[in-house]
């Protein structure tokens, strides 16, 4: 099974707003409310932002928020900071396995 | 609070098996609905989910990996075993474990380096 599609990069200055894309099919991302969200910062292990599709752990800024509509599931990033400056992966339960990451996406803040 | 922790060799030669142990705490693998996984990253690229194994000893592993994996549990010493057969040098990569609450991986291990070359 393909990875789930996102853009290899965005990048968005302070104080704005950016969206990262995660698109998958009926069959992962459009069939469950499953999908979640991690940042990755160089050097170190991921860390869970958002899990079934728009909750946020303890303890993440509420400048993260995610979404979904059909097939795809979006994260944004409100308020841009410059300790967001990570990699970000999707991730999504399919029919077929329990688990599918995204191919991730560098966040650049200008 | 929860942590976890890869332990292996960081080196193996081609054709060998790995063998990774995930020694956690914090939480126990009897739980209802817990489980642990195993997800690796080759360097510069993307995560690859490996395997799970959950509170009841279900196992599921990647499809595309799933003939050379294996995923164990040792409930009273709180780890989680993964051995891998056949390695070859395009499975180096770090490999990460993390407890699964019903769809998400939260926290994860430090992961460890594991390269493959003769």
């Amino acid at each position: 099974q393909s990875a789930l599609t996102q853009p290899a990069s965005v990048s968005g200055s302070p104080g704005q707003s950016i969206t990262i894309s995660c698109t998958g099919t009926s069959s992962d991302v459009g069939g469950y409310n499953y999908v979640s969200w991690y940042q990755q910062h160089p050097g170190k292990a991921p860390k869970l932002m958002i899990y079934g599709v728009t909750n946020r752990p303890s303890g993440v800024p509420d400048r993260f928020s995610g979404s979904k509509s059909g097939n795809t599931a979006s994260l944004t990033i409100s308020g841009l900071q410059a300790e967001d400056e990570a990699d970000y992966y999707c991730s999504s339960y399919t029919t077929t396995s329990p688990v599918i990451f995204g191919g991730g996406t560098q966040l650049t803040v200008l | 609070q929860i942590t976890l922790k890869e332990s292996g060799p960081t080196l193996v030669k081609p054709t060998q098996t790995l063998t990774l142990t995930c020694t956690f705490s914090g939480f126990s693998l009897s739980t209802s609905g817990v489980g642990v996984g195993w997800i690796r990253q080759p360097p510069g690229k993307a995560l690859e989910w490996l395997a799970l194994i959950y509170w009841d000893d279900d196992k599921r592993y990647s499809p595309s990996l799933k003939s050379r994996l294996t995923i164990t549990k040792d409930t009273s010493k709180n780890q989680v075993v993964l051995t891998m057969t056949n390695m070859d040098p395009v499975d180096t990569a770090t490999y990460y474990c993390a407890p699964r609450w019903g769809s998400w991986f939260d926290p994860w291990g430090q992961g460890i380096l594991v390269t493959v070359s003769s």
